[in-house]
């Protein structure tokens, strides 16, 4: 399968640990997009990278939230000092140029006990 | 980006055509018209995007007003796993592809 892939699908952590989540582009794509969907509501974007630049942050929710992706090619989404606010499905997408579609993972869902 | 607004939810007939209809009343000359579909529990996924003129693919058709203030997505032979969630979502050209999904239309599609 030659999609994104992210992994763990889900994560059980106590509140106040740390959590990375990662994310594998379809190989070709340039472009990253981290995305956060709550129950019942519409993806949220968080952040987006073209290659290895990150070209927006502000949307990341606090500064417990942050994205890298080193080499341009794989990306991982850090939480610290989780909440429980922080429960939901972490998504990740790629896309390759500007005016296409983004192809979306299966996400990660997290929850904070 | 402009908003859009879609009804929550929609039935549809299995074999039939699905006409999901989206409004976008403030799209600007350079915003496009994206629409992902969500199944459950499943990552959103592409179906189609356009800008002035119609569109067609394996998966759907796009129609586009001539104003562009509102749009149809058309799924022409829907079947069960056509039920899911259906976001338009409007967007600027070569700008951050973030895309701003507002809560979409359950389409559910009956035997």
């Amino acid at each position: 399968d030659t999609g994104v892939s992210q992994d763990p699908r889900h994560k059980i952590t106590k509140r106040g640990q740390n959590v990375t989540f990662r994310c594998d582009p379809i190989s070709e794509h340039n472009r990253l997009y981290w995305y956060r969907q709550t129950l019942g509501q519409g993806p949220e974007f968080l952040t987006y990278f073209q290659n290895e630049a990150q070209l927006e942050k502000s949307r990341l929710l606090s500064d417990r939230f942050s994205a890298e992706r080193p080499k341009g090619s794989f990306s991982t989404l850090e939480i610290q000092r989780t909440e429980q606010g922080d429960s939901a499905m972490y998504l990740c997408a790629s896309s390759f140029g500007s005016d296409r579609g983004a192809f979306f993972g299966q996400g990660t869902r997290l929850t904070v006990v | 980006d402009a908003k859009t607004t879609q009804p929550p939810s929609m039935d549809c007939a299995e074999g039939r055509a699905a006409n999901l209809p989206c409004n976008h009343s403030t799209i600007s000359g350079n915003e496009y018209v994206y629409w992902y579909r969500q199944i459950h529990s499943q990552g959103p996924q592409y179906i189609i995007h356009g800008l002035k003129n119609n569109e067609t693919n394996e998966m759907a058709s796009l129609i586009i007003t001539e104003d562009r203030k509102s749009s149809t997505l058309i799924l022409p032979h829907a079947t069960l796993r056509d039920t899911a969630v259906y976001y338009c979502i409007v967007g600027r050209s070569g700008s951050a592809r973030q895309l701003t999904f507002g809560s979409g239309t359950q389409l559910t599609v009956l035997p």
